[in-house]
């Protein structure tokens, strides 16, 4: 079946470590995005992706970076430059137009300790 | 700055009746208009989307738009234990580029037995 995996579930960050959240798709959605969701809060649009080779900065980009050397993957890193970066992170996909909404993948827990 | 604003809640509905979800938006020119479930701990689910003035049902949910007013509603006829989440609104405005939503934080659903 189609979907979005994202792994690992849960991480934890020591403070100065980076680390990379994984995004994969096989549903052949041209566009990816990364959300970061804080309790009470919205999703927030942190970066997303268009096509192969091509993303743009959302809404909170701050300390964080992405790739999209495939369609099917859009990983995500923290940064150490990101001082709060305990949050639930989605990866999300569409096919682009504003017809279809966005698949969710099951999400990462982040955890600083 | 573009918001999307939804009552946190909780809202809280008895089995059977039906549970009455609102949503705010300030763009004006927004476009494409979707509703998510969101259980506690997991990643959205797309529920219903809709895109002119009026109604839209779908088995047991309506979705309601106006655009005039800048409001979308979700009605869920018939409430279960089930539908216990929160719901995420999501909004489309004409400046946004290809897909990319805001997001209000939420309302959730308490559904008494």
């Amino acid at each position: 079946d189609g979907g979005i995996t994202q792994s690992p579930k849960y991480l934890f960050r020591k403070e100065g470590q980076n680390v990379t959240l994984s995004c994969e798709q096989n549903l052949n959605h041209d566009a990816m995005y990364w959300y970061r969701q804080d309790p009470g809060q919205g999703l927030r649009l942190i970066y997303y992706s268009q096509i192969v080779n091509d993303f743009q900065k959302g809404d909170i980009a701050e300390g964080y970076s992405v790739s999209r050397e495939k369609k099917e993957s859009f990983p995500l890193t923290v940064t150490s430059a990101q001082k709060n970066p305990t949050a639930f992170y989605l990866c999300a996909s569409s096919r682009g137009e504003t017809g279809y909404g966005y698949t969710f993948g099951s999400g990462t827990r982040l955890t600083v300790v | 700055q573009k918001e999307v604003e939804q009552n946190s809640g909780p809202l809280s509905v008895p089995e059977g009746a039906i549970a009455s979800l609102n949503c705010t938006y300030s763009d004006r020119g927004s476009q494409s208009f979707f509703w998510y479930r969101q259980y506690s701990g997991k990643s959205p689910e797309l529920i219903m989307f809709i895109y002119s003035n009026g109604d839209k049902e779908d088995g047991r949910f309506t979705a309601q738009l106006n655009k005039a007013s800048q409001y979308v509603s979700l009605l869920i006829r018939d409430s279960q234990p089930s539908d216990s989440a929160t719901y995420l609104c999501a909004v489309m405005g004409t400046t946004d580029s290809w897909g990319k939503f805001q997001f209000g934080a939420g309302t959730q659903v308490v559904v008494t037995p």
